[in-house]
C-alpha cells in the first residue's frame, strides 16, 4: 500500500534560518503530493501541492518539488519566522478514482526561536 | 469561522461506553471524510460519505464503529464499546465535490481518550 516517510522531529530553528523537512513516499500509479501545516489548536491546512513529476508547489514562501526519479517531496523554506511554528504533514492521494483517499506521514514539530 | 468544526475536542471515555463524535463540514461542502491519527503515526483514512450516503469505508474497523451524514445535522463517528486501543485524535474533513476531493479542509479534531 501506500506510505509517506518524513523527517523526525523536532526540529529548532533560529529566526531568519533555512528550513528542509524531508519526505519521501511509497506509491502506486501517479499520486498528487501535498503539505500540511497544524498551528496549535487548529484543524490541519493545506500549505501545498503539485498534482505531477516536476511540479513545484509553492505558498507563503514555502515551496515544494515533486521529483519521481527520487520519490521525494521536500519542504522547503529560505527564511523562517516564528509565525511558522507548527507541525507540518506530507501526505500523497491515491491515483484515480479514490484520489480522496489520503496518506500522510507522522508529522515534524517545528519550532521558530527570536 | 466557516471552517469545519468538530465537536468535543476532548472526549473521554471509560472502557465499554459508547463514544459519539461530530462534524459540521465547511458551508457548501457536500463531502466528509474522517481520519484517524494513533499516537506516534500519521493520520489514517477511515470513511468517505456523501449525504446520506458511505461511498467508502475501506478504513473503518468492521466491528463497533460506524459513521453516517444524514440530509440534515452534522456527520457523526460513533464507537460503541470502546476500548483502550481507539484512544486517538480523530479528525474530520471535508470538501466542496468530487473531482478535487484531495483538497481536504480539516477540523481541529476530537481527542478521544478511553480510561
Amino acid at each position: 500500500g501506500n506510505s509517506v516517510t518524513q523527517m523526525e522531529g523536532p526540529v529548532t530553528l533560529s529566526e531568519e534560518a533555512f528550513l528542509t523537512i524531508n519526505c519521501t513516499y511509497t506509491a502506486t500509479g501517479y499520486p498528487s503530493l501535498f503539505w500540511y501545516v497544524q498551528y496549535p489548536g487548529e484543524g490541519l491546512q493545506l500549505l501545498l501541492k503539485a498534482t505531477k513529476a516536476d511540479d513545484k508547489g509553492s505558498n507563503k514562501g514555502f515551496e515544494a518539488t515533486y521529483r519521481k526519479e527520487t520519490t521525494s517531496f521536500h519542504l522547503e523554506k529560505g527564511s523562517v519566522q516564528v509565525s511558522d511554528s507548527a507541525v507540518y504533514f506530507c501526505a500523497l492521494s491515491d491515483s484515480g478514482g479514490s484520489n480522496y483517499k489520503l496518506t500522510f506521514g507522522k508529522g515534524t514539530l517545528l519550532t521558530v526561536n527570536p | 469561522n466557516a471552517g469545519v468544526m468538530q465537536n468535543p475536542r476532548h472526549l473521554v471515555r471509560r472502557r465499554g461506553q459508547e463514544a459519539r463524535l461530530r462534524c459540521s463540514p465547511m458551508k457548501g461542502h457536500s463531502h466528509v471524510y474522517w481520519y484517524r491519527q494513533l499516537p506516534e503515526e500519521g493520520l489514517k483514512f477511515m470513511v468517505y460519505l456523501q449525504k446520506e450516503n458511505i461511498i467508502d469505508e475501506s478504513g473503518m474497523p468492521k466491528e463497533r464503529f460506524s459513521a453516517e451524514f444524514p440530509k440534515e445535522g452534522p456527520s457523526i463517528l460513533r464507537i460503541q464499546q470502546v476500548v483502550r486501543g481507539d484512544s486517538a485524535a480523530y479528525f474530520c474533513a471535508s470538501s466542496p465535490s468530487g473531482t478535487r476531493s484531495y483538497e481536504q479542509y480539516f477540523g481541529p479534531g476530537t481527542r478521544l481518550t478511553v480510561t
